[in-house]
């Protein structure tokens, strides 16, 4: 059923580094790919979100690059920060039919 | 203005039994959707209810089953639990069909025994 497919699976990162994390999806019917942000014990926070139409798309540290013909999405935290540290979820959408990658363990050292 | 609501926070059951998890939505929205978290993973639609019906499913079987009341709020439950059913149940909210943005509680931690 996996239809996005997340990379790495874990990630550790320096202070005021940047952190890329990579996702592909197999139906080109998606029109909305979110970025998820996940603290232990606590439910996803909706972090920042592209629709295919735009290749890129920047609010604060975060950027959502897209690459509409390879079908494949990337997050990019610029100046990283040990608050950061927690795992990240790409997903798909079409019809708020969503679906997930299966995440990142981002480790922000300081 | 509350945010998606969830209880219990966490449920200890045996296998066989049938569970109740409850959801409230954000203040304005109408549409309620169900996900399960297991560990390591990311989370996997179960089913959304917009104006009390159910409106799509994800590949979970008919044990799962929901309910939207009027005043938006949803419940999932769960029959003839198995093992592999504990996880955390996640609700998101929305506003409308066809919009994507979607809010999540905090989960509800189902553990089966």
């Amino acid at each position: 059923q996996q239809q996005v497919k997340q990379s790495p699976q874990s990630l550790i990162v320096q202070k005021g580094g940047i952190s890329i994390i990579n996702c592909a999806y197999e139906n080109t019917a998606f029109d909305y790919f979110p970025w998820y942000q996940q603290f232990p014990g606590k439910g996803p926070a909706l972090l920042i979100a592209i629709r295919p139409d735009v290749s890129e798309k920047k609010e604060g540290r975060f950027t959502i690059s897209f690459n509409k013909s390879a079908k494949q999405f990337s997050l990019h935290i610029m100046d990283s920060q040990p608050g950061d540290s927690a795992t990240y979820f790409c997903a798909a959408s079409m019809n708020n039919d969503m679906r997930f990658g299966a995440g990142t363990r981002l480790t922000v050292k300081p | 203005d509350a945010g998606v609501t969830q209880s219990p926070t966490h449920l200890i059951k045996t296998r066989g039994q049938q569970v109740t998890l409850r959801c409230s939505p954000k203040s304005g929205h109408d549409t309620v959707s169900w996900y399960q978290q297991a560990l390591g993973q990311g989370p996997q639609f179960i089913f959304q209810y917009y104006e009390e019906e159910e409106r799509q499913r994800g590949n979970f079987p008919d044990r799962f089953s929901g309910h939207q009341f009027p005043n938006y709020s949803s419940e999932l439950n769960v029959n003839a639990l198995l093992l592999g059913d504990s996880a955390l149940y996640l609700c998101a909210s929305s506003l409308g069909r066809g919009t994507d943005t979607q809010y999540f509680g905090p989960g509800t931690r189902l553990t089966v025994l």
